[in-house]
């Protein structure tokens, strides 16, 4: 059982370049968002879904894309990265409801944009 | 002892006592809350969980308590060991779903 899987585990980009971050799940859940941790700081969700087809916002959205084709997958995408997106990224999944969000996180991308 | 700060909070406790770890969350319609453990390197992991209509809830060797009058909560590990040094960060559910993540301590345990 895989649980959350994250690819690549370090990428570095040059400003200005576009990529995608994988974030893949094997335990059927509703719940996947995207989390971004600086150093000395908490995660701050970018993005959520809570189902295949369905995607939200979360407190820093700007300069992230995300799609939900499918219950598995979950990328996220630089459409033109800059310094400041510089971060450990994580991706996290869980079986929502109403009483239960427990989370099961990946073991993250360390991006760096020079 | 207790953790206070703005940036990072640390605590630092000898092994053996007892850790507090104290969180203030912002939205009073939140229903229920989560303690996670962050080792270096690696991502969180879920240690307990509260919901709303509860005040305390025991796992092993950790507590938490819910104060919601003042939007409270907090972790208490018992007997802290070399193993439990880590950053601890509460997170809120809010309405919708998404999941919110306080600052996070820093748990330093002293042999």
């Amino acid at each position: 059982n895989a649980g959350v899987t994250q690819t690549p585990k370090f990428q570095v980009l040059k400003t200005g370049q576009s990529m995608t971050l994988q974030c893949a799940q094997d335990m059927n859940h509703e719940y996947m968002s995207w989390y971004r941790q600086d150093p000395g700081m908490g995660l701050r969700l970018i993005h959520y879904s809570v189902g295949a087809g369905i995607t939200d916002q979360g407190e820093v959205p700007n300069g992230y894309n995300v799609s939900r084709s499918t219950t598995e997958d979950f990328p996220l995408r630089l459409l033109s990265a800059a310094p400041s997106q510089t971060s450990v990224y994580f991706c996290a999944s869980g079986s929502g409801g109403s009483t239960n969000e427990k989370l099961f996180f990946g073991s993250g991308t360390q991006l760096s944009v020079l | 002892g207790e953790s206070v700060g703005l940036h990072l909070p640390t605590l630092s406790v000898q092994e053996g006592d007892n850790s507090i770890i104290n969180c203030a969350y912002s939205n009073s319609a939140s229903d229920y809350f989560i303690w996670y453990k962050q080792e270096s390197g690696k991502g969180p992991q879920f240690i307990i969980d509260i919901r709303s209509n509860m005040d305390k809830r025991q796992g092993q060797r950790v507590t938490v308590l819910l104060n919601k009058t003042v939007k409270h909560l907090s972790l208490q590990i018992a007997a802290t060991q070399p193993g439990d040094s880590a950053v601890y960060f509460c997170a809120e559910k809010f309405r919708g779903g998404k999941l919110i993540f306080g600052q996070g301590t820093e748990l330093s345990v002293k042999p």
